[in-house]
């Protein structure tokens, strides 16, 4: 039974980067990705990025100029640094498993690539506050 | 704004059916698989649906979800007091080469 353990700083001041770290157990990161998902006060998920074993990357175009997701194979982490912060990042973080794949088929004759993407696995979520 | 458009709150009596709805678009639903997640009170999400239709183990049965075009459908048969919460629709949006949900839907069983 795979389980994800996340923490890191919970009060931020603005322009301070957020840094938080998931350690996976019970799950090797081959065959899967390892994603990060916000929630503001009140407000609905926003899905930050993730990553995979060999350490490819997608993240969200909104973000992706302050985001590096990172992983560490040796200790079973990894992890989320969002850089110069502010009030508008204050959010509850989660790290989860996400199974991610691009398959083909074809549509009228043209090949045509489509995605397989479940996020099944979730942390407990991390609260973060930027505040002056 | 969200890139899925989910209503904001559905509400029916107990043991009644209900239905919530996720659209999108062509870059999104049209193209790729949904998933739905349920997220009660003070926890974390929870996977309902994926691949459209399919239930990971420990779902009801009593969940269901369906895709026809650039939407997607989530219905709850025997409404229970314990499903009050909060409903997402996720998928890949090819577009932005990202990941995307709705912004959610309240359920409230009266």
């Amino acid at each position: 039974q795979v389980q994800l353990q996340q923490w890191g700083a919970g009060l931020l001041k603005p322009s301070e980067t957020l840094s938080l770290t998931c350690a996976v157990y019970g799950e090797s990161f081959s065959g899967y990705y390892w994603s990060w998902i916000r929630q503001p006060p009140g407000k609905g998920l926003e899905w930050i990025g993730e990553i995979n074993h060999s350490g490819s990357t997608n993240y969200n175009p909104s973000l992706k100029s302050r985001v590096t997701i990172s992983l560490d194979t040796s200790k079973n982490q990894f992890s989320l640094k969002l850089g110069s912060v502010t009030a508008a990042d204050t959010a509850v973080y989660y790290c989860a498993r996400t199974f991610f794949e691009q398959r083909i088929r074809m549509v009228r004759g043209v090949i045509e690539p489509y995605y397989y993407s479940y996020t099944d696995v979730w942390g407990d979520g991390t609260t973060v506050t930027v505040s002056s | 704004q969200s890139v899925l458009t989910q209503p904001p709150s559905v509400s029916a009596a107990p043991g009644q059916k209900v239905t919530i709805s996720c659209s999108g678009s062509s870059s999104n639903i049209g193209t790729n698989y949904v998933s739905w997640y349920q997220q009660l009170p003070g926890t974390a999400p929870q996977l309902l649906i994926y691949e459209n239709d399919k239930r990971p183990s420990g779902s009801p049965d009593r969940f269901s979800g369906s895709k026809s075009g650039t939407s997607a459908t989530l219905g709850i048969t025997g409404l229970q007091t314990g499903d009050e919460a909060d409903y997402y629709c996720g998928t890949w949006d090819s577009s932005l080469s990202a990941g995307v949900f709705g912004g959610g839907t309240k359920l409230t069983v009266l």
